[in-house]
């Protein structure tokens, strides 16, 4: 089935030390999404992709960095994760930006 | 900010019951949609709805928009305890081709 998957499902990291998490579709969809998502709240649009092109949110921290080395793939970079920055990272995907998003289970980041 | 704000932030109900959740946003939109969430998971697709449309019905979901008083409801009917979740409205901007923003959503709750 097409679908979004993201890995790993929990990450544990230390203060300090980068992290990567991953995405993959098979939908071919043109635009993925990556949300950050605390506690009881709504998902914060971090950056997206439209195909290659980069759109950083302008309130995004630049301890955050994204890559999106082909259509199917796209990662989220901590360059050094703070105790804020634990959350549920979400990605998502849609054929065009502003119509139905598809999304990934998430990855749940605890940072000690 | 667009971003939607929903009524009520939590909703109790027995099961059997019907639940309406509605959400508020501030800016023309080109279409809103809702989401459903269920604890540590994803967001699932639920209802697109256009600006040109006024009421979608799927399944035992119906959505209204109203673009005059910029609000939208969402009405699940005969609720069953799988309907626990959190339900979120998301809108485009009436430029078309933008990224969604996510309102507060409603903790949604169905007691058996």
């Amino acid at each position: 089935d097409a679908m979004v998957i993201q890995n790993p499902r929990y990450q544990v990291t230390q203060f300090g030390k980068p992290v990567t998490l991953s995405c993959s579709q098979t939908l071919n969809h043109n635009v993925m999404y990556w949300y950050q998502q605390k506690s009881s709240q709504a998902p914060k649009l971090l950056f997206h992709y439209y195909d290659k092109d980069f759109n950083n949110e302008a309130d995004t921290p630049d301890n955050f960095q994204s890559r999106r080395p082909n259509t199917s793939f796209c990662f989220l970079d901590i360059r050094s994760p703070g105790l804020g920055d634990a959350a549920m990272y979400l990605c998502a995907t849609s054929l065009l930006a502003g119509e139905t998003q598809y999304f990934g289970p998430g990855t749940r980041l605890l940072v000690l | 900010s667009q971003q939607g704000e929903e009524d009520p932030q939590a909703l109790s109900i027995q099961e059997g019951e019907n639940a309406t959740m509605n959400c508020s946003y501030k800016t023309s939109i080109n279409n809103l949609q809702w989401y459903r969430q269920n604890s540590g998971r994803g967001l699932v697709h639920l209802i697109l709805i256009r600006s040109n449309e006024r009421e979608k019905h799927s399944g035992r979901l119906r959505v209204t928009l109203d673009t005059s008083k910029k609000s939208s409801s969402l009405l699940i009917t005969a609720s069953r305890a799988a309907d626990t979740a959190s339900y979120f409205c998301a809108t485009e901007g009436n430029f078309g081709n933008e990224k969604l923003t996510f309102g507060t959503g409603t903790r949604l709750t169905i007691i058996p």
